[in-house]
C-alpha cells in the first residue's frame, strides 16, 4: 500500500514564501505530483517530480528527494488568491502495466494579509 | 486551451437508482480515469482505461461500478445501484500518455437520498 503524509492546515502572510511538506511510502515509485484545489473545484496541476532536485515554475517550485521519500511544494510571493488545499500525489506503477495516482489528504493553505 | 468537461454538474437521485455520470476527455489523450471525493476528504482513484479496457481499478470499484467508452468522445461512469455512501463529487481526468500528468474536469456532484 501507499501513505502519504502532509499538514493538514497552513497560514502564511501575502507576499511571503510558504513550503509545504509531503512525505510518502510506496513501492514502484514513478513520479510525484502536486495539485491545487480550490473548495468545490477540481484539482489542477502544479507540478510533477520524477528525479531527485527542484523543478521551477513561476512562482511555484516542487523537490524531491526519492531516498527520503520526501517532497515539497514552495510558494513563492504568496497572494490571496493562492489559498486552496494543495494535494501531494504519487504515482506509482501497479506491476499490472499501468500507474495509479494516490493521493494525500491535502494541506489547506490560508493566505491572510 | 483544452479541457476535460463533465456533465452534468450536479446529479441527485433516490437510493436504489441508476446514474451515469458523463465526460469528455480532452480530444488527442488517450488515458482516462475516474475519482471521487467524498466531502471534506481525500481524493480517491477508482479506475484507469485505456484501448478500451479497464487498465486498473480500486477496491472501491466494485461490481456495480462501470465504465464505457461509447463513442469517440465520450466516457461515462455507470452506478448501478447507488447508496447513500455514493454520494461524492466524482472527477473524470485524461491524459496523453500513462505517465504524464491527469487534467481533471470540474466534476459531477452526486447526491443520493
Amino acid at each position: 500500500g501507499q501513505n502519504i503524509d502532509q499538514p493538514t492546515e497552513m497560514t502564511a502572510t501575502e507576499g511571503a514564501i510558504v513550503q509545504i511538506n509531503c512525505t510518502y511510502q510506496t513501492s514502484g515509485f514513478n513520479g510525484l505530483f502536486w495539485y491545487q484545489q480550490h473548495a468545490g473545484e477540481a484539482p489542477t496541476f502544479l507540478s510533477y517530480n520524477v528525479l531527485d532536485g527542484l523543478e521551477e515554475k513561476g512562482r511555484f517550485s516542487s523537490f524531491l528527494s526519492r531516498s527520503k521519500g520526501y517532497s515539497y511544494l514552495l510558494l513563492k510571493e504568496l497572494q490571496m488568491k493562492d489559498s486552496a488545499s494543495y494535494l501531494c500525489a504519487v504515482r506509482a506503477y501497479s506491476g499490472a502495466g499501468s500507474y495509479q495516482l494516490t493521493f494525500g489528504k491535502g494541506t489547506k493553505l490560508s493566505v491572510i494579509p | 486551451e483544452p479541457e476535460v468537461t463533465q456533465t452534468p454538474s450536479h446529479q441527485v437521485t433516490q437510493m436504489g437508482q441508476e446514474v451515469i455520470l458523463r465526460c469528455v476527455p480532452i480530444s488527442n489523450h488517450l488515458y482516462f480515469y475516474w475519482y471521487r471525493q467524498i466531502l471534506g476528504q481525500k481524493v480517491e482513484f477508482l479506475v484507469s482505461f485505456y484501448n478500451n479496457e479497464i487498465s486498473e481499478k480500486s477496491e472501491i470499484f466494485d461490481d456495480q461500478f462501470s465504465v464505457e467508452r461509447p463513442d469517440g468522445s465520450n466516457f461515462t461512469l455507470k452506478i448501478r445501484s447507488t447508496k447513500l455512501e455514493d454520494s461524492a463529487m466524482y472527477f473524470c481526468a485524461s491524459s496523453g500518455d500513462r505517465g504524464d500528468e491527469q487534467y481533471f474536469g470540474p466534476g459531477t456532484r452526486l447526491t443520493v437520498t
